[in-house]
Formats: structure tokens, C-alpha cells, sequence
């Protein structure tokens, strides 16, 4: 099946700085990669996907890259706002299992 | 409903009695997925239904655990004769299709085994 790695674990950044977390994935035949924000005590929501027929996506100050070869892809915030603190999750899917998430980076974004 | 529902949003059980936890997915969703989630910690999977097809049970971390789906909608996970270490929040989402779909969390069930 597939496995996702996720880093870093947590990442400490200046308000108004930018913050890029890194996902791997295994399996070569995922081709969809989504993003999940999750704030404290609240259910996860999807924040930006991307599918593997594009190498990037951008919506707002948030933007997410795909690198197929290598099987890893980033989620990039610019400008970082206190309300950006929060749990982010990666995922890949779309192979024959479902989605399989990463371990998830707990963002703190320091005023 | 609008969105998913999961009942009950809190359970207090002593170890060794079963629970069962119930999702209730959007409308019309095909997918269907159980998580479980510990203080702190990441999403870890538990079961995939999507549509008529087999489920994948290869997250279930034991024989006690075990979940159904009836007519392609609501499901149920069952925990037997529970223990402190299955204590967690325990996530259903739901999407449209196979696992390409935007996933639509319900707001959880805490379970706390004492």
C-alpha cells in the first residue's frame, strides 16, 4: 500500500514569513494529493489538491508543487497569518487503496 | 443532512465492554473512511468502503476492531472488549468517489476507555 512521510513534525515561523511542509509518497500510481488543515478541536478540511497531470497549483498565499519523478510534493504559505496555526495534513491517493495521510505538521506562527 | 454526521460525539465506556460508533455519510457518497485519531497524533486509517466493492480493512489494528457499511450509507465500527490504548477520536469521511475526491470529515466521536 501507500506511505506518506511528512516533515518537519512542527515548524516555528515569524508572522508574515513562509513555511513550506514536504511530503514523500511510495506509490507510483497515486496521482492525487491533497492538503488538509486541521485547527485545534475541529475536523480536518481540505485546503488546496493537486492532480498529477500539473506540476503546480496556486490559490491565494497558499500554493502546493508535484514533483512525479521523485515522488514528493510541498505545500507552500506566504505571508503567514496567525490564523495559518494549525495542524496540516498531506494524503496521496488514487491508486488501488484509499487515501493514506501523512503524520501531519503542527504550524505555529510566532506574532 | 448537510454534512456528516457521527454519533455519539462523546463515549465514556469501561474496559472490556464493546462500543459502536456510527457515521452517517453525505448523501449520494460513494467513499467512506474510518480514522483514528489520538491526542496529538496524525490521522492513522482504519477502513475504506467505496461502493458495492470489498472494503479495505488493512488499517483495522486488531481482530476487535471491525466496521460495517449497510446499503451504502451509514456504517458502524464496532470495538470489542475494549482497552485504554483504544481510547482516541475516531474520524468518518466521506467523498463522492474513489480516492480522488475532496474527503468530508464528520466532527468525531472521543471515545475514552477507563
Amino acid at each position: 500500500g501507500e506511505n506518506v512521510e511528512q516533515h518537519p513534525s512542527t515548524l516555528s515561523v515569524q508572522e508574515g514569513d513562509s513555511a513550506v511542509i514536504k511530503c514523500t509518497y511510495s506509490d507510483s500510481a497515486s496521482n492525487y494529493f491533497p492538503w488538509y488543515k486541521q485547527e485545534l478541536g475541529k475536523r480536518p478540511q481540505l485546503i488546496i489538491d493537486i492532480r498529477s497531470n500539473v506540476g503546480e497549483k496556486k490559490d491565494q498565499r497558499i500554493a502546493v508543487t508535484l514533483n512525479k519523478t521523485a515522488k514528493h510534493f510541498s505545500l507552500h504559505i506566504t505571508e503567514t497569518q496567525p490564523e495559518d496555526s494549525a495542524v496540516y495534513f498531506c494524503a496521496a491517493g488514487g491508486g488501488a487503496d484509499g487515501l493514506t495521510f501523512g503524520k501531519g505538521t503542527h504550524l505555529i506562527i510566532q506574532p | 443532512g448537510a454534512g456528516v454526521s457521527q454519533s455519539p460525539s462523546n463515549k465514556v465506556t469501561e474496559k472490556g465492554k464493546d462500543v459502536e460508533l456510527r457515521c452517517d455519510p453525505i448523501s449520494g457518497h460513494t467513499a467512506l473512511y474510518w480514522y483514528r485519531q489520538s491526542l496529538g497524533q496524525g490521522l492513522e486509517f482504519l477502513i475504506y468502503f467505496q461502493g458495492n466493492s470489498a472494503p479495505d480493512k488493512s488499517g483495522l489494528p486488531s481482530d476487535r476492531f471491525s466496521a460495517e457499511r449497510t446499503g451504502g450509507s451509514v456504517s458502524t465500527l464496532t470495538i470489542q472488549r475494549t482497552q485504554q490504548e483504544d481510547s482516541a477520536v475516531y474520524l468518518c469521511a466521506s467523498s463522492r468517489g474513489r480516492s480522488t475526491g475532496e474527503l468530508f470529515f464528520g466532527e468525531g466521536s472521543r471515545l475514552t476507555v477507563l
